[in-house]
């Protein structure tokens, strides 16, 4: 089975412009989490979404948004790109919505966002 | 505010000997603790988690000890292989927030 997969690989964006990123969660998977992680950091959390819904949103502004479509794939939006946007960003899918029993997420390779 | 902490950026063991990764919480509310592995260009994979109600978890070469009172725990690996060389980060979970905190990470090198 394929793993979670995320678009694109690397990309090289502009100051002031918009981003999206896209992530295809493991076949069965109903959950995807966003993540940021900067250099030299451990993944900081952005989003969760669970069948179409935000379940979970990270301290970030009101640049970064999500959404997640009918096949639970998902879109990562930044707005206004700042210079610190630059990070990589990871993408986890999970079978379900954990509840007080943790469900294990499973991370995808990322992408390398540069902002000049 | 950091809530996980992995004070040491980097560790260096021989192959075959015990490697400890350390990690201390602020956060008494945290219901499960993780250890992620990452090569890199390569997404974190899970390695082992430990229940908060727990203070020991077996896997293999890898153990993860909890000392709630301290808000501490590690990761040992026994024994070490050049292919552990990787970054290894401590996560926590909370169930009412539904998300994982990470810590900075420990760079393991297992040399020959």
């Amino acid at each position: 089975d394929a793993g979670v997969t995320q678009s694109p690989t690397h990309l090289i964006k502009t100051r002031g412009q918009h981003v999206t990123l896209r992530c295809s969660p493991i076949s069965g998977h109903k959950s995807v989490s966003w993540y940021q992680q900067v250099l030299g950091q451990g993944p900081q959390f952005i989003f969760q979404y669970y069948e179409k819904e935000e379940r979970g949103r990270g301290n970030f502004p009101d640049r970064f948004s999500a959404r997640q479509f009918p096949n639970y794939s998902s879109e990562l939006n930044v707005n206004a790109l700042l210079l610190g946007d630059s990070a990589l960003y990871l993408c986890a899918s999970s079978l379900r919505l954990a509840g007080g029993t943790y469900v294990e997420q499973y991370f995808g390779p990322g992408t390398r966002l540069t902002v000049t | 505010d950091q809530q996980v902490k992995q004070n040491s950026p980097s560790l260096s063991v021989q192959e075959g000997r015990i490697s400890i990764l350390n990690c201390d919480y602020t956060n008494s509310m945290f219901d499960y603790f993780l250890w992620y592995k990452k090569y890199p260009a390569e997404g974190p994979t899970f390695l082992i988690s430990i229940s908060s109600i727990k203070d020991k978890n077996e896997d293999g070469r890898f153990t993860v000890f909890l000392n709630k009172s301290a808000k501490h725990l590690s990761l040992h690996i026994v024994p070490s292989q050049p292919g552990d060389s990787a970054v290894y980060f401590c996560a926590a979970y909370t169930g009412t927030a539904s998300k994982l905190t990470f810590g900075t990470g420990t760079r393991l090198q297992v040399t020959l």
